[in-house]
């Protein structure tokens, strides 16, 4: 069965300086999707950013990015020019791409403050 | 606004009562999930559903029911509550499989006393 672990539970940044968050995951799998989800303080499930397995390319959404590494299974998160609304919790999920109807698997996550 | 729809917002239970926590989707996706969040412990899959008519057990099934009579609607039924029930719960959808990721709902903050 496939993890997904965040091995950071909390996690700070000062206003305007970069952070990284990591996640690895487990699978046997070569084909699989990964997330990136904010959950601020109003607990709402937000899309972050979003990678497919296949390709090499790391993702990118503005100021957030990944270092997707296959090999090693790891998953990381980069927020530049960090910004007071980034604080909240971030979730690292796994998608299989084989299987019809199987669930997104979400780490445990990591909560980031931020401060001025 | 399009999306999915959870409610109630918040909910106290005594321990023993039942409650149905409704949700609603207009994108008219075909896969619908439910997860609980507990402090540290990430989302956990309750149940999932494929289409109408189609449900399917997650990680933790155990004291909920779903049912899903059309594309729209995934209600999630709690027969008699339990303490350890309590958490927050987060209704889901997706096209097709979710390769493109979840849309969820604003979730419901379910406390059983």
């Amino acid at each position: 069965a496939q993890t997904v672990t965040q091995s950071q539970p909390e996690m700070s940044v000062q206003e305007a300086e970069t952070v990284t968050l990591s996640c690895t995951y487990d699978t046997s799998e070569s084909d699989y999707y990964l997330f990136w989800y904010k959950q601020p303080p109003s607990r709402q499930m937000i899309l972050v950013i979003r990678q497919e397995a296949y390709k090499q390319q790391n993702a990118t959404e503005n100021r957030f990015s990944v270092n997707f590494q296959k090999a090693a299974k790891s998953f990381s998160l980069k927020i530049s020019d960090s910004q007071l609304g980034d604080a909240a919790m971030y979730f690292c999920a796994y998608r299989t791409q084989n299987q019809a109807g199987t669930a997104l698997i979400f780490g445990k996550g990591t909560t980031l403050s931020v401060s001025s | 606004n399009a999306g999915v729809t959870q409610t109630p917002k918040f909910r106290i239970l005594k321990i023993g009562q039942s409650m149905t926590l409704q949700c609603a989707q207009d994108m008219n996706h075909n896969y619908m999930y439910w997860y609980r969040q507990d402090p540290g412990m990430g989302l956990k899959l309750i149940y999932y559903s494929v289409g109408a008519g189609i449900t399917d057990k997650g990680e933790v099934p155990n004291g909920y029911n779903v049912s899903r009579s059309t594309t729209e609607d995934f209600p999630l039924r709690l027969e008699l509550a339990a303490p350890s029930q309590t958490s927050v719960y987060f209704c889901a959808s997706s096209y097709a499989g979710g390769g493109y990721g979840y849309t969820f709902g604003s979730g419901t903050r379910l406390t059983v006393v």
